[in-house]
């Protein structure tokens, strides 16, 4: 299977607790994004790389929240102290950089803060 | 601001046509795209408008009005496995980062 793969698919932590997901691109492309998606909501955009540089973040985006990829490869999202409002599905996508009309998404994380 | 609007949920019969419709309101627009979504699973590109008029690709169709900011999908003869959800998304016009701004998504059931 050559698309995105995200890692964990499910994640249960208490508040309070940190979290890191990955995410990993189709190979070769240079685009990848977070969005973040909760129960019948359409997914709300994170932050974007281009190759390894993090080139914007939403303001969603808390000082909790911080993400890398650090070889222009896969990418870690990792959320400190998690609250209950973190509870969501955590959505990778990636693009080619000439062919950014279409982004490709991987399964999701489901994160679950008690 | 970016206000996307599309129904939340629709119901259809089987073999019969749907249209989703999706109405936008951007600081700028560079392209409306369409993905569906089955239930706890990614969204799937289905289409891409940037110019107007209709795009038809096998059983769906999309078509977008940039004047009046107005897209819809259209889905003939009706397949059980097309119940899901199916997401409207628009890129702003000097977005150098190709995100995406997702509506709600509306909830299609197709009955036998």
């Amino acid at each position: 299977d050559t698309g995105v793969s995200q890692d964990p698919r499910h994640k249960i932590t208490k508040r309070g607790q940190n979290v890191t997901f990955r995410c990993d691109p189709i190979s070769e492309h240079n685009r990848l994004y977070w969005y973040r998606q909760t129960l019948g909501q359409g997914p709300e955009f994170l932050t974007y790389f281009q190759n390894e540089a993090q080139l914007e973040k939403s303001r969603l985006l808390s000082d909790r929240f911080s993400a890398e990829r650090p070889k222009g490869s896969f990418s870690t999202l990792e959320i400190q102290r998690t609250e209950q409002g973190d509870s969501a599905m955590y959505l990778c996508a990636s693009s080619l950089l000439d062919r950014a009309n279409e982004q490709f998404f991987g399964p999701g994380t489901r994160l679950t803060v008690l | 601001g970016q206000n996307i609007d599309q129904p939340t949920e629709m119901t259809a019969t089987e073999g019969a046509i749907v249209q989703i419709n999706c109405t936008y309101q951007t600081s700028g627009f560079n392209g409306l795209f369409w993905y569906q979504q089955h239930a706890g699973e990614a969204p799937t590109f289905l289409s891409y408008n940037v110019l107007d008029g209709l795009e038809e690709k096998g059983r769906f169709s999309s078509f977008l009005s940039r004047s009046k900011g107005y897209s819809y999908l259209l889905l003939k003869e009706l397949q059980m496995k097309d119940s899901a959800s199916y997401l409207c998304a628009v890129r702003g016009l000097r977005d150098s980062s190709y995100k995406l701004i997702f509506g709600s998504g509306t909830r299609l059931l197709v009955r036998p």
